[in-house]
């Protein structure tokens, strides 16, 4: 069951620009988590914003998480060609915090 | 740093061959789970499992079991493998925090072709 969709699902843009992507998600949440997956490879956490919070940074990346519209975004600042590849959001519900509901993810592509 | 290991990148089985997929983690964590992904599905569940012996259905069980005898250890078993199980598959595993939540932890994953 599908979860979170991820919008727009594929992006380019040029190094140096910014990047958003936006989820969209159903049920409540616990907490909203993005992913990024280098192409081929396994997931990797990049952040992790719980319901009480507006939102994030973690070096060039702010998350935001609006509850009442059920939406996330993922801001990716300054980006560099190294910043290609899909990005996931993942929810996590109240009744069970540990089973994550993927989206279908964004491919960003950042030219050089 | 958490390493989530997988037995083999890349795998190529013939139709009701029984295939085996197994999945190590270093760092004593009680969850781990078994997804496959496929091109616009994204990452569907198979399988999860909250500690040695027990095991959960996910979203997509049919075709597939699991067995976790060890802590650190989770195998996913494709009894009798068909074409429609060609996919990637992705092992993951987590810390259990309760009501907190945290992130998975995931292994680079095992593309397989059934021919």
């Amino acid at each position: 069951s599908q979860q979170g969709e991820e919008d727009p699902q594929a992006l380019s843009i040029q190094e140096g620009e910014n990047a958003t992507m936006n989820c969209s998600y159903k049920t409540s949440i616990n907490n909203l988590q993005w992913y990024r997956q280098n192409s081929g490879r396994g997931l990797v956490h990049l952040i992790l914003i719980r319901s009480n919070e507006r939102e994030k940074h973690s070096g060039r990346l702010r998350v935001t998480l609006d509850t009442s519209k059920k939406s996330s975004s993922l801001l990716i600042t300054a980006s560099r060609a190294a910043d290609t590849a899909s990005y996931f959001c993942a929810t996590a519900t109240s009744y069970n915090t540990d089973k994550l509901i993927f989206g279908t993810g964004t491919r960003l592509q950042v030219f050089p | 740093d958490v390493k989530v290991t997988q037995s083999s990148r890349y795998l190529v089985k013939r139709t009701g061959e029984k295939v085996f997929l197994e999945c190590v983690q270093d760092m004593d964590h009680e969850n781990m789970f078994w997804y496959r992904q496929d091109p616009g599905l994204g990452l569907r569940l198979i399988y999860f499992s909250y500690d040695v012996k027990m095991k959960e259905k996910g979203d997509i069980p049919e075709g597939y079991s699991v067995s976790r005898e060890k802590k650190e250890r989770f195998s996913l078993i494709l009894e009798s493998a068909s074409t429609n199980q060609t996919s990637m598959y992705l092992c993951a595993s987590s810390l259990n925090q309760g009501l907190a939540g945290g992130p998975q932890y995931f292994g680079p994953g095992t593309r397989l072709l059934v021919l």
